[in-house]
């Protein structure tokens, strides 16, 4: 079975740190893997995705995300947040069908 | 490209009655989900529809839980004898053949059940 997980339930930063949400995955193959982030109101935007290949990929908004198999982990990094970054985060994965984690939710202090 | 639009945005009902939900995904989009979203908690997946073919039901979709996308088209979602445990968000989102797993999602119906 296919599961996500989050370890972070609230994060808080400063305007212009750097971020690192964690994510977590368990699935017996190379899972297909997402990040999405979801502001109030709004529906949830896909930000990256990794199917195969560098296991560095690149996303929008200024967010990048790592694979590493050896740790089951789909990190989402920034290197400096804007307070318009403030939203709430998901990570999913594809197997046979897409699971989602319980969420990041990001606060950033001016 | 108007991007995927469910109605209505919110839905207050009692508990008992049937409601039922809309999603119109983006024009051209053959794959359609639904998925329900409790507070602190990420989209639990419920069905996934390719063209009008209902290909995927989740074990959370009970009996009184069913969907449809007659013409490939728009999707319906329609809850029967609703329950306060059915109080969730639900949304909705599509992707193409081309782009299958690039989801779009909707803002969503937020259901009460009081």
């Amino acid at each position: 079975a296919q599961s996500v997980t989050q370890p972070d339930i609230h994060i808080t930063v400063s305007e212009g740190a750097s971020l690192e949400l964690r994510c977590n995955y368990s699935y017996g193959a190379t899972p297909y893997l997402f990040w999405y982030v979801q502001s109030p109101g709004q529906g949830l935007q896909l930000l990256l995705k990794y199917f195969s290949g560098d296991t560095l990929v690149q996303g929008i908004k200024g967010f990048e995300a790592e694979f590493k198999r050896s740790q089951s982990s789909f990190n989402l990094r920034k290197p400096s947040v804007h307070w318009s970054d403030a939203a709430e985060y998901f990570c999913a994965v594809f197997g046979q069908n897409f699971v989602f984690g319980p969420g990041t939710r990001l606060s950033v202090l001016p | 490209d108007t991007g995927v639009s469910q109605d209505p945005r919110h839905k207050i009902t009692k508990r008992g009655q049937n409601v039922t939900f809309r999603c119109d995904p983006i024009s051209e989009h053959n794959r359609l989900y639904w998925y329900r979203q409790t507070l602190g908690q990420g989209p639990e997946f419920l069905t996934y529809f390719q063209n009008e073919a209902q290909l995927e039901k989740s074990r959370l979709l009970s009996d009184r839980f069913s969907a449809e996308r007659p013409k490939g088209s728009f999707s319906t979602l329609e809850i029967q004898r609703t329950e306060q445990g059915d109080s969730a968000m639900y949304l909705c989102a599509s992707s193409s053949g081309t782009s299958e797993y690039e989801q779009y999602f909707g803002p969503g119906t937020r259901l009460t059940v009081t």
